[in-house]
């Protein structure tokens, strides 16, 4: 079974604080996704990689940044948190398109608190 | 750009009720439509896809059909049970639109009681 790890289920940070999330997946997939979810917003992309080294911004890039390093590791850096990123996020990986019929496949999420 | 539409919830049946969850798209080609779902406590996990245009797609007693002419993948199900409480998704990527990402619909909460 495909298995997308998020490092953290919770998290609480403050203002101002630089924040990483890691998302690591086991089955040597292309592209790798992180989406935001909000009660009443849905999934809203923040960033996605198709490759290492390789990113393109999603719909709400603002505030956050990404590092692709190695294939299998995709990371989610907020510079320096503030409260209206409290949120879920969650990290997906695949290796064929969605647009193509491809299946994404969730980690279970990292919830962040920024007080 | 291209967006998805479902119907906002939450909606509560009884067990063994009837689900039909409403789901429009917009979108500039021709995009392919997925349900995912998404259990307490757990990510996202694909329910059903359709690729193309009078597809159906079909998983653990859930259907939808992709209908170009409504521009609709409605998901229903004849007999829902407890354990399919969970927001479901309604989502399109469109190749047309670098075809990418999923863009999704704001979900619908299901609560089925017994």
């Amino acid at each position: 079974d495909v298995k997308v790890t998020q490092s953290s289920r919770y998290l609480v940070k403050r203002t101002g604080e630089k924040v990483f999330l890691e998302c690591v997946q086991d089955m040597d997939h292309e592209n790798m996704f992180w989406y935001r979810q909000d009660p009443g917003l849905g999934l809203r992309l923040i960033y996605f990689s198709y490759d290492v080294k390789m990113k393109e911004k999603g719909d709400i890039p603002e505030g956050y940044s990404v590092s692709r390093e190695k294939k299998e590791r995709f990371s989610l850096i907020l510079e320096s948190a503030s409260t209206n990123q409290t949120s879920m996020y969650l990290c997906a990986s695949c290796e064929l398109l969605a647009g193509a019929g491809g299946e994404l496949f969730f980690g279970e999420g990292s919830r962040l608190t920024v007080l | 750009g291209d967006s998805v539409t479902q119907m906002e919830g939450p909606v509560t049946l009884s067990e063994e009720a009837f689900l039909t969850i409403n789901c429009t798209y917009t979108a500039t080609g021709y995009p392919s439509l997925f349900w995912y779902v998404q259990y307490p406590g757990e990510g996202l996990q694909l329910l059903l896809k359709a690729t193309k245009a009078d597809d159906k797609g079909s998983n653990k007693g859930f259907e939808a059909t992709y209908r170009k002419e409504t521009t609709s993948f409605h998901l229903e199900k004849g007999s829902v049970q407890v354990s399919d409480s969970a927001v479901y998704f309604c989502a399109l990527s469109d190749l047309a639109n670098s075809g990418y990402a999923l863009n999704f619909g704001k979900g619908t909460s299901l609560l089925v009681t017994p």
